[in-house]
């Protein structure tokens, strides 16, 4: 079983939709969560981190659920500049562990 | 705003040919990894360093790839020789103890290699 695993997608959607991704890691000692995002040709680059209680950053929002060891991010009201690879990343230590990621494509 | 730096930023080269990708981590950083991504496998870590002493480097073919940090402002991978299937993209990042924890790793721009 992957450490960190993410439907790869392409999740494709219109302008202004709602889209969630999920994510499942397997290490329980998880301590922190971040959702990455990575632009074609570029590279990784945080998006936010996620806290137990859950968190919000404008149009994203991430929620933990430690007890399935399941992570989720949700963005509102898409925009084209939300196209990217969206990379779930775990830390059971200082090492991150990152997921293939899921492809996003925000169409007009 | 705080960079990793890496170059080169693309690099071709022949079968057979050393190629040195150099890494500047974010200063006060500790940790410094090196990651390769290619389209089919997404990203693999090659190697790990903390306070320059290497800690992980199973994810690196050790026959022809190295890494090391002769200091703390460098970080270097090495490739003797070089392979086409070597040609992907190769990233550099730095992070620090609890500010990984709280913010992750920041990574450099990438050296992109194609091995011909």
């Amino acid at each position: 079983r992957k450490e960190v695993e993410q439907d790869p997608g392409p999740f494709n959607v219109p302008e202004g939709a709602t889209v969630a991704f999920n994510c499942t890691y397997s290490n329980s000692a998880s301590q922190s969560f971040f959702w990455y995002r990575q632009d074609c040709r570029k590279e990784p680059k945080l998006l936010m981190s996620v806290y137990s209680s859950g968190n919000e950053d404008g149009r994203f929002t991430a929620q933990l659920n430690r007890a399935s060891q399941y992570i989720s991010l949700l963005i509102r009201d898409s925009k084209l500049s939300d196209s990217a690879t969206y990379l779930c990343v775990v830390a059971p230590t200082d090492k991150l562990t990152f997921g293939t990621g899921t492809r996003l494509a925000v169409r007009p | 705003d705080a960079r990793v730096t890496q170059t080169p930023r693309h690099k071709v080269t022949e079968m057979g040919q050393e190629v040195t990708m150099r890494c500047q981590p974010i200063l006060g950083h500790n940790t410094v990894f090196w990651y390769r991504q290619t389209m089919m496998q997404g990203l693999e870590l090659l190697a790990y360093f903390r306070n320059r002493a290497p800690l992980d480097d199973s994810g690196m073919p050790k026959d022809r790839f190295s890494a090391e940090m002769p200091d703390a402002t460098l970080a270097t991978l090495k490739i003797q020789p070089s392979e086409p299937r070597d040609s992907a993209v190769y990233f550099c990042a730095s992070g620090s103890g609890m500010t990984t924890f709280n913010y992750g790793y920041t990574f450099g721009s990438g050296t992109r290699l194609t091995v011909v």
